[in-house]
């Protein structure tokens, strides 16, 4: 399984840009870079997913690198809404085609007014 | 759409009893996979299910068992509760072998073992 790790917390002020590096060293080739989001007592929800260069959506923008080695999450002007914890995970397919999905402790987002 | 969906909400038990908790997946999805998440963690992959049969299994003991049915709703077994146990427990649902990860996370149950 690709391990990753990403900073345990990070603090920012509201309507600033937030970038979250995760790092994943033995990524695979076939491997897909996911990000989820979680808010206390919620399940995880899906932001993003990308395999390589720039991946951008309504809510937030990846960044991967060419050796994908790492990644960064970027949400533009988070507002106090967007304190949550957020975690980075690496594609794992078995050979049967399924996957098993290893999250981390996350990256805990806290948002000051 | 109502997404994923797991029953109950809530479950107080104690040690030894055993407790089913169940989750119906988001719409058009087959697959289903169940997660335990201690306070402060991350959620940690217990197996997934898929056409009727677990397919994958995480790091958990033979205490925890599971079921898919045709409609491809899920159960989650546990038996000989320990204090341990107590966690958020989450279902998520995809469609078969998609390529990546994403999956629908439901509420989760919140089991509290005394």
């Amino acid at each position: 399984l690709a391990k990753t790790t990403q900073p345990i917390s990070m603090d920012s002020y509201e309507g600033q840009e937030v970038n979250i590096t995760c790092s994943h060293n033995n990524i695979a080739t076939n491997d897909y870079i996911t990000w989820y989001q979680q808010f206390p007592s919620q399940g995880p929800r899906f932001i993003i997913q990308g395999y390589k260069t720039k991946v951008t959506n309504e809510v937030a923008s990846l960044f991967i690198p060419a050796d994908r080695k790492s990644s960064t999450l970027s949400l533009p002007r988070v507002s106090l809404s967007d304190t949550a914890v957020y975690y980075c995970l690496v594609g794992d397919i078995d050979s049967g085609g399924y996957q098993k999905v290893t999250f981390g402790i996350g990256t805990k987002l806290q948002v000051i007014p | 759409d109502a997404g994923v969906t797991q029953s109950p909400t809530h479950l107080i038990k104690t040690r030894g009893q055993q407790v089913t908790l169940r989750c119906s997946p988001k719409s058009g999805h087959d697959t289903v996979s169940w997660y335990q998440q201690a306070l402060g963690q991350g959620p940690q992959f217990i197996f997934q299910y898929y056409e009727e049969e677990e397919r994958q299994r995480g790091n958990f003991p033979d205490r925890f068992s599971g079921h898919q049915f045709p409609n491809y709703s899920s159960e989650l077994n546990v038996n000989a509760l320990l204090l341990g146990d107590s966690a958020l427990y989450l279902c998520a649902s995809s469609f078969g072998t998609f390529r990546g990860n994403e999956q629908f996370f439901g509420p989760g149950t919140r089991l509290t073992v005394l």
